[in-house]
């Protein structure tokens, strides 16, 4: 199974931050890479696929980079909606694993 | 709207059994591959297990820790799903989502429509 790492597990931040989180795979996966937002109480949702590319809706301050095995999620300009906690996962293969998550609090 | 919808979750004893349902609506569950993920209390997302379109062939894909013990199967012609769970254990307590596995690109599908979860909890 391909292991997916992120890092760090938390963060605290404040409005108008940068911020990066990162995902490491244990082996190449390309760029079959997404991420993925969870507020609590509510189901994940998509937040970029193929390592870089926006799904519907997310605002551009989102964007994610990398391929093969370092990648990462950067938020420009940190918004009181973002509080949330971060997934990385793969699609690169069977079967899918997610990253462990990165907390993001103020 | 695209929706999914989960539902059947509940208390359990170990050893005991569970069927979980996924009603979809918005779309037709037929051409659709679909996933289910687990979340145990406050840990991380767990990939539990895929089903591919009848025309993909239908079959399964199963995590190791619920391979032989879940049972994914799907009745497109009431546009659900289903995860069947026999001997269920601590481990199995978890909030389940049903999720659809669309592909983006030829051999890379990502999980893009999420409902919004059903609880399962093993306890004697």
């Amino acid at each position: 199974d391909i292991q997916m790492t992120q890092s760090p597990s938390s963060l605290s931040a404040s409005v108008g931050d940068r911020v990066t989180i990162t995902c490491r795979a244990s082996q190449g996966i390309s760029s079959y890479l997404n991420w993925y937002q969870q507020k609590p109480g509510t189901a994940p949702k998509l937040l970029i696929y193929g390592a870089s590319n926006f799904q519907s809706g997310v605002p551009p301050r989102f964007s994610g980079s990398g391929s093969v095995t370092d990648f990462t999620l950067t938020i420009s300009s940190l918004q009181p909606e973002d509080f949330a906690t971060y997934f990385c996962q793969q699609s690169y293969s069977i079967p899918r694993t997610f990253g462990q998550g990165t907390k993001v609090e103020i | 709207e695209v929706q999914l919808v989960e539902s059947g979750g509940g208390l359990v004893k170990p050893g005991g059994s569970l069927r979980l349902s996924c009603a979809a609506s918005g779309f037709t569950l037929n051409n659709a591959w679909m996933t289910w993920v687990r979340q145990a209390p406050g840990k991380g997302l767990e990939w539990v297990g895929r089903i591919k379109r009848k025309t993909d062939g239908g079959t399964t894909d199963y995590a190791a820790p619920v391979k032989g013990r879940f049972t994914i199967s799907r009745d497109d012609s009431k546009n659900t799903l289903f995860l069947q769970m026999r001997s269920l254990n601590t481990d199995d307590t978890a909030m389940y989502y049903c999720t659809t596995d669309t592909p983006i690109y030829i051999d890379y599908y990502v999980m893009d429509v999420w409902g919004q979860g059903t609880t399962v909890t093993v306890s004697s």
